[in-house]
């Protein structure tokens, strides 16, 4: 399978405990994103890399949150002392740096705080 | 401030009549437009995008778009409903094409009766 992974698929963790999520883009993509989407809402924009330069954050990515992507592959997203408004899907995507914007989206990981 | 707004939360459709899904944006300049579909469990999906030109745009599973600059519209339509079609349907728009992040509507859940 050439798309967009993510793992864990699923995470239920207690309130206070730090978890980390992973993003394999497609391989090609230089361009990856993170959004969050809670029940009954659209996906909200999280921050952004080209290659391994993080260029934007949103104001919702607070000092709790914070993304890498080392090698300009993967990419992980951790949350520190996660709270129970952290609960959402985590989805990632992918494009390519030419050719229209089209961003190739991950099946996501779903966050559980309790 | 720029946002999207799908008017409509909740459309049930017989299976084989038409549909419509409404979406508007409100943004300074013509954004990059997109249709996403989301299937339970599922990863976001493009059904369709507008940059330019004609517009009227052909997507996937016989869907189309077309755009309207005067009312700042951007609505979904297909001429026969199938009951696979049901699943939650998103508008989204770039509206800063340096960058490419998606802004996304809250969705429009699509019900097809028998």
């Amino acid at each position: 399978d050439t798309g967009v992974s993510q793992n864990p698929r699923h995470k239920i963790t207690k309130r206070g405990q730090n978890v980390t999520f992973r993003c394999d883009p497609i391989s090609e993509h230089n361009r990856l994103y993170w959004y969050r989407q809670t029940l009954g809402q659209g996906p909200e924009f999280l921050t952004y890399f080209q290659n391994e330069a993080q260029l934007e954050k949103s104001r919702l990515l607070s000092d709790r949150f914070s993304a890498e992507r080392p090698k300009g592959s993967f990419s992980t997203l951790e949350i520190q002392r996660t709270e129970q408004g952290d609960s959402a899907m985590y989805l990632c995507a992918s494009s390519p740096s030419f050719g229209g914007n089209e961003q190739f989206f991950g099946p996501g990981t779903r966050l559980t705080v309790l | 401030a720029q946002s999207v707004t799908q008017p409509d939360i909740h459309i049930t459709v017989s299976e084989g009549a038409s549909l419509e899904l409404r979406c508007n944006y409100s943004y300074g300049a013509t954004p990059y437009l997109f249709w996403y579909v989301q299937s339970p469990g599922q990863g976001l999906q493009l059904l369709l995008k507008y940059f330019s030109g004609d517009t009227l745009v052909q997507g996937i599973k016989g869907f189309e778009a077309e755009f309207k600059r005067s009312q700042s519209s951007f609505n979904l339509r297909k001429p026969s409903v199938h009951w696979s079609d049901a699943a939650e349907y998103f508008c989204a728009v770039v509206m800063n094409s340096g960058y490419s992040t998606l802004t996304f509507g809250k969705g429009t859940m699509l019900l097809v009766s028998p």
